[in-house]
């Protein structure tokens, strides 16, 4: 199985920062990789898809790059609806993996 | 408009069987393309792939579970419905459904709102 590891595991930050979140993969996976955003008691919510796609609804201040093994969610001037927690997903091979989340908190 | 809902026990003994109904809508699981996965969360930890059923069938399995899996669909009723045996306290999460598209890269764009089952005597 591919391991994918987010840095860091959490982070504080302002109203109006720019927030920067770290996924790399065990091995590459070209751009098959997707970001979601949680919020407490509810479900996973995709921002990102192959690595820079952003999904249709989803506010452009968040952005995503890289490719084989190293990719970024960029987060610009964040807002108050953004403190959640950010998981980043493997879709190259089965089975589908997950980091284990950037839990982003007010400063 | 999309929706998924999980459905079932919310208390499972320990050695019982498990069974999951996702019932969804706006889309057909016989659609080139789609597919439905089951993906759990144990509480305040990540998230982990279950299982996933395509529209032509097909059925992959994770690999430290797949001996307890059993992922089926219904296209006629819109629904997946999944069975895990001799649950443990340690298979105590949130449980939840969620479509995956091939033209997006495999992510899965629209969840359920997710059932919480606990594992307890």
């Amino acid at each position: 199985d591919i391991q994918m590891t987010q840095s860091p595991s959490s982070l504080s930050a302002s109203v109006g920062d720019r927030v920067t979140i770290t996924c790399r993969a065990s091995q590459s996976i070209r751009s098959y990789l997707n970001w979601y955003q949680q919020k407490p008691g509810k479900a996973p919510k995709l921002l990102i898809y192959a690595a820079s796609s952003l999904q249709s609804g989803v506010p452009a201040r968040f952005s995503g790059s890289g490719s084989g093994t190293d990719f970024t969610l960029s987060i610009n001037s964040l807002q108050p609806e953004d403190f959640a927690t950010y998981f980043c997903q493997q879709s190259y091979s089965t089975p589908p993996t997950f980091g284990q989340g950037t839990k982003v908190v007010i400063k | 408009q999309v929706t998924l809902r999980e459905s079932g026990p919310a208390l499972v003994k320990p050695t019982q069987t498990l069974t999951l109904t996702c019932t969804f809508s706006g889309f057909s699981l016989s659609t080139s393309g789609m597919s439905v996965s089951w993906i759990r969360q144990p509480p305040g930890k990540a998230l982990e792939w279950l299982a996933h059923i395509d529209w032509d069938d097909d059925k992959y399995y994770s690999t430290s579970l797949q001996t307890r899996l059993t992922i089926s669909k219904d296209t006629s009723k819109n629904q997946v419905v999944l069975t895990m045996t001799n649950m443990d306290p340690v298979d105590t999460a949130t449980y939840y459904c969620a479509r995956m598209r091939a033209d997006i890269a495999l992510a899965f764009d629209y969840w359920g709102q997710g059932t919480l089952v606990t594992v307890s005597s």
